[in-house]
């Protein structure tokens, strides 16, 4: 069980804008920068959003994260087929002294 | 072009020991912080060690604690990840990822395609 909550599944409809919810605590998400990573089955994982709300080069724009407090969140607006994927949330936690990914969600574009 | 490459995964007893190994390639190794992190069958992804860049810091997932040791060779552009007294958890898909930062805290900008350590008696 991780420390950081995400909901197992999400949907939409291509074109449909979806968040991803990531909850924490004050020791991980209320005290340090969040990072989101999109991970495809036999692939490398990739790094989507970091600090929070930056976008890496060639990560598209329809996607964006925030913070606010304990909780993250991805937006992916414009949802297309190949964003169906596992996408995670991740920081640093300052009481186990190392990183904790959340549970994943699951991402599924009907 | 910047690349991570794992090797050194494969089929061992419990109680026995494996090193894995990451070949990093296309940037200043020396300057950034490592990950290994893995992914156990049918679940998500679970951080396991980080080494800051000049090899000083570590740091260990609670669950590899004592059993597991993180290394680097900045002279060799490689990452080590040391297993001892293996587990039947422990199998999994072993990444390593190079750190936006050179202290580990700045986002995992790219990763390996993984090497599988099944653990089995």
């Amino acid at each position: 069980q991780s420390v950081l909550t995400q909901p197992p599944s999400a949907s939409g409809t291509p074109g449909q804008r979806v968040t991803i919810s990531c909850s924490g605590s004050s020791s991980n998400i209320g005290d340090n920068n969040v990072h989101w990573y999109q991970h495809l089955p036999g692939t490398a994982p990739k790094l989507l959003i970091y600090i929070n709300g930056q976008r890496p080069s060639g990560v598209p724009d329809r996607f964006s994260g925030s913070k606010s407090g304990t909780s993250a969140s991805l937006a992916i607006s414009g949802l297309q087929s190949e964003d169906e994927a596992e996408y995670y949330c991740a920081t640093w936690d300052d009481s186990l002294n190392g990183q904790v990914f959340g549970g994943g969600t699951k991402l599924s574009v009907l | 072009q910047v690349q991570l490459v794992e090797s050194g995964g494969g089929v061992v007893q419990p109680g026995r020991s494996l090193r894995l190994s990451c070949a990093a390639s296309g940037f200043t190794f020396s300057t950034y912080g490592m990950h290994w992190v893995r992914q156990t069958p049918g679940k998500g992804l679970e951080w396991v060690a980080l080494i800051s860049y000049a090899g000083s810091d570590k740091y260990h997932a609670d669950s590899v604690k004592g059993r597991f040791t993180i290394s680097r060779d900045n002279s060799k552009n490689t990452l080590y990840l040391q297993m001892n007294s293996l587990r039947a958890e422990d199998t999994a898909v072993y990444y390593c990822a190079k750190d936006r930062s050179g202290g580990g805290i700045g986002g995992m900008d790219v990763w390996g395609l993984g090497t599988t350590v099944t653990v089995s008696s």
